[in-house]
């Protein structure tokens, strides 16, 4: 069993659309949990990391953890066009440098 | 321009040939790691250093060797003795582990698209 599983999709959506892309982790001793964002042919960009459980917000963009049942969550409220990538879920632990990387979700958002 | 850059962007090798990949950082950034990307496999993780002259393996570490000979560049080396070596391969570097107090978060490079002739 991978530590961290993804649907990797592909999914579509319609532009205001909003999105939610979930991961699944088996490994109680992840700590962080990051979301990147990886454009065609381009190399991944951290979109936004939470410590533990809990919600953190930022424009658009909603990251969720939730411990107790291992799950990674993204939101993203009135897509755009431009959030077309592939996202990836990774998670670490505390004291680890290591990261483990979901499959990755392919995002298309047609105008 | 702080970053991290690997070259080449495109890589064309034969079978039988070793070939070596960049990647150098200007983030004066202590660790450095190696990624391979598959469609529909995420990353995984070839080699990854926290500290010159220092590495250890990853996930997928046969068939690669890697050098830590300065800060700034962790050069990676894909040898005949890698089976499938098609596919893209990312660089990243981020900060030592412990010193954050918080997320040391990995940059990447642009990546390297290897392909075997």
């Amino acid at each position: 069993q991978k530590e961290v599983e993804q649907d990797p999709g592909p999914l579509s959506v319609p532009e205001g659309a909003i999105v939610s892309l979930n991961c699944t982790y088996s490994n109680s001793a992840f700590q962080y949990f990051m979301w990147y964002r990886q454009y065609s042919r381009k190399g991944p960009e951290l979109l936004m990391y939470t410590y533990s459980s809990g919600n953190k917000e930022d424009g658009r963009f909603t990251a969720q953890v939730d411990k107790s049942s291992k799950y990674i969550s993204l939101f993203i409220r009135d897509s755009q066009p431009s959030d077309s990538a592939t996202y990836l879920c990774a998670s670490r632990e505390t004291s680890g440098s290591r990261l483990t990387f979901g499959e990755g979700t392919q995002l298309t958002v047609n105008p | 321009d702080g970053g991290i850059t690997q070259s080449p962007k495109y890589l064309f090798r034969k079978e039988g040939q070793n070939v070596t990949l960049s990647c150098e950082q200007n983030l004066n950034h202590d660790a450095m790691y190696w990624y391979r990307q598959d469609p529909g496999q995420g990353l995984r993780l070839i080699y990854y250093s926290q500290i010159v002259n220092d590495f250890q393996k990853g996930d997928i570490a046969e068939g690669y060797s890697v050098s830590r000979e300065k800060k700034e560049s962790f050069p990676l080396t894909v040898t005949s003795a890698q089976k499938n070596p098609t596919a893209f391969y990312l660089c990243a570097s981020s900060i030592r582990p412990g010193l954050a107090g918080g997320n040391n978060e990995q940059f990447f490079g642009p990546g390297t698209r290897l392909t075997v002739l």
